[in-house]
């Protein structure tokens, strides 16, 4: 069965960077486009970018270009995302998002969700 | 953008209803249109994709309609289980956007 595993909470300081992952099993990585997407505390959800897990081609939201690196490694099919210059604002909870096809699908599996919070 | 629009922005019903969410594109979108349900505390969970096809193990108490700019999710027979946040979310042109949500609660 398909599954999105991401990796545990974090807690950061502003102007700090936070890695986290998100790794896939139960089908073949490279076949499935994998989405970012973060929801603030009582908020709606937000699309941040898409990579390519084959070609690792990736399409950022321009809210996020410049701050947020997407990366993949096929040998563990694990998907990376790192935020840097963290904000308060950026206090969320990631999600990535498995593409139902070879993007242009929509978000047919998610992982459990990352809780980051960024505080002094 | 696009920009998705849900309306009502909150709704309250009892169990056995039936109600209605509708989602409006600021610009076509074809079918490129997608449901999602979250529950307090997890992850959104996919409903309904081009518009009006059921995703897999999903109960066909829940039914998407629409084209164009204007779309609907109709609930059936609302059980507690169903109570929860609705999104639509377009999925023709980056960035994919989402609509603010339909909270939907017991009444």
């Amino acid at each position: 069965q398909v599954q999105l595993v991401q990796s545990g909470a974090e807690v950061k300081k502003p102007g700090a960077s936070v890695k986290f992952s998100c790794k896939a099993s139960g089908y073949t990585f490279t076949t499935y486009y994998m989405h970012w997407v973060r929801q603030a505390p009582g908020q709606g959800l937000e699309w941040m970018g898409i990579i390519n897990p084959s070609s690792s081609s990736i399409t950022y939201a321009q809210k996020f270009q410049g701050r947020v690196t997407v990366t993949r490694d096929t040998s563990t099919s694990t998907v990376y995302m790192e935020l840097s210059s963290l904000r308060s604002e950026d206090t969320a909870v990631y999600y990535c998002a498995r593409d139902h096809g070879a993007a242009g699908g929509h978000f047919d599996y998610w992982g459990q969700g990352i809780l980051v919070t960024v505080s002094s | 953008d696009i920009q998705m629009t849900q309306s009502p922005s909150s709704l309250s019903a009892s169990v056995g209803d039936r109600v209605t969410i509708t989602c409006r594109a600021s610009q076509g979108i074809a079918n490129y249109l997608a449901w999602y349900q979250q529950k307090p505390g997890k992850a959104p969970k996919s409903l309904i994709y081009a518009a009006t096809s059921l995703q897999g193990g999903v109960p066909s108490k829940f039914r998407g309609s629409g084209s164009g700019t204007d779309f609907t999710l109709t609930i059936s027979s609302l059980q507690t289980e169903d109570f929860a946040t609705y999104y639509c979310q377009q999925y023709i042109s980056y960035p994919y956007t989402f609509g603010q949500g339909t909270k939907l609660e017991i009444k």
